[in-house]
Formats: structure tokens, C-alpha cells, sequence
């Protein structure tokens, strides 16, 4: 079974520009979810899909980031324009169930790197 | 006070000890509790979640949870050097968790 994917895998771009970070969820998986990790912090909850529903994207740093996850499959998320405080690693997970108890698993993630 | 505490280390353990990893949380309408094993640019991989108080055994790894004392911790019995990565313990009430730092662990050969 294939595991969460990300890409690309490290980004480069200068401030202003615009990046669209891409997941691909473990095929079966309703759930998935974005996180965050800017240097030296802990992981941080940006938003959650069940399908192609957001339930909850209260982590969302503000209205440069727009998430989506057309037909339920993949999802992408755009940040737009890119500011150097964007930087940091963003994870990707999903899971069967959105009940407790329940494993997330995480993709490798995308380092991005704002300039 | 961060909602998930963990101490960033390095912790050191020489091969063949025990490994304890510790975590407290702040908010008590956590329910389940997650330990993660991160490499170095790799995806976090679970290890072990629990959500009962008390103890819960796996193979090398035994999750501890107290909901009294709000905390968590991670044991790994003979340590090997392959055990040598960042643990993340996060904390979950609902379907989100809120991740710790993470613990740096270093098994020495």
C-alpha cells in the first residue's frame, strides 16, 4: 500500500511568488489533513478534509492559503503571495476514520523556503 | 504554556538502556495520546497511541498515561543505535493533534 505522498519534496521561491504544494492521501482514506512545522516549533494543525469537505481549518495562518481537495482524491495547498514567515515544512496526512484513536499517517513532507 | 510540553534533549542513553521520554499536556479534554518517531527528513511514523490510564506495552516500546498528572511518557527497552531520532508526542481531543517539540534521542553504540 502506498504511503502518503508530497511534492515536491523542498521549494524554493522568493517573496511575492506563488507555491501549490501537492498530497496524495493513502487511497481509502476519507480524512486528511495539513500540518505545519516552521523552525524550532512544534507541528501545527493548518486544516482538515473529510472528502472534499473542509471541517475545520482553523489553523490557517490567514487568507493567503487556500486549500482544496477537488472529488476527495488529491489535495493542494497554495500559498499566495509567499511570505518569508511561510517557511517551514508542511506534512500532509490522512486517515480512515475522523474518530479518536485513530492512526494519521504523515507524508514526508514539503520544506519550503521563502526568499 | 505550550499545550504540549516536551524536553527538546539531546538525551543519551547508551546502547542496551531504557529510554524514558516524558510529555505533559494542558488541556484536559485530551483523549488519545500519540508517539511518533521522526528521522531526519523523513515522514513521522507512529509507534504507539493509548488512551486508558495506566500502561500499554508493545514489543522494546511501553506508553505511559496518567490523566491525574496530565502526562505521557514513552519507554523503549534496549535501546539500539537504529532508535536514534526525534520522538513527537501529540495529544488529541477530536480528530487533530497537537504535536509537542519533540524529543531528540541519541543511543550511543
Amino acid at each position: 500500500e502506498a504511503g502518503v505522498t508530497q511534492f515536491p519534496s523542498h521549494s524554493v521561491i522568493e517573496k511575492g511568488q506563488t507555491v501549490t504544494l501537492r498530497c496524495d492521501p493513502i487511497s481509502g482514506h476519507d480524512n486528511l489533513y495539513w500540518y505545519r512545522r516552521v523552525m524550532g516549533k512544534e507541528i501545527k494543525f493548518l486544516l482538515h478534509f473529510v472528502k472534499e469537505s473542509k471541517q475545520d481549518e482553523s489553523g490557517m495562518p490567514n487568507n493567503r492559503f487556500l486549500a482544496e481537495r477537488t472529488g476527495g482524491t488529491y489535495s493542494t495547498l497554495k500559498v499566495q503571495p509567499a511570505e518569508l514567515e511561510d517557511s517551514g515544512v508542511y506534512f500532509c496526512a490522512s486517515s480512515r476514520a475522523g474518530a479518536l484513536n485513530t492512526e494519521a499517517f504523515f507524508g514526508q513532507g514539503t520544506r519550503l523556503t521563502v526568499v | 504554556q505550550k499545550e504540549v510540553e516536551q524536553n527538546s534533549g539531546p538525551l543519551s542513553v547508551p546502547e542496551g538502556a531504557i529510554a524514558s521520554l516524558n510529555c505533559t499536556y494542558s488541556d484536559r479534554g485530551s483523549q488519545s495520546f500519540f508517539w511518533y518517531r521522526q528521522y531526519s527528513g523523513k515522514s513521522p511514523e507512529l509507534i504507539m497511541f493509548i488512551y486508558s490510564n495506566g500502561d500499554k506495552e508493545d514489543g522494546r516500546f511501553t506508553a505511559q498515561l496518567n490523566k491525574a498528572s496530565q502526562y505521557v511518557s514513552l519507554l523503549i527497552r534496549d535501546s539500539q543505535p537504529s532508535d536514534s531520532a526525534t520522538y513527537l508526542c501529540a495529544a488529541s481531543g477530536t480528530y487533530k493533534y497537537i504535536f509537542g517539540t519533540g524529543t531528540r534521542l541519541k543511543v550511543l553504540a
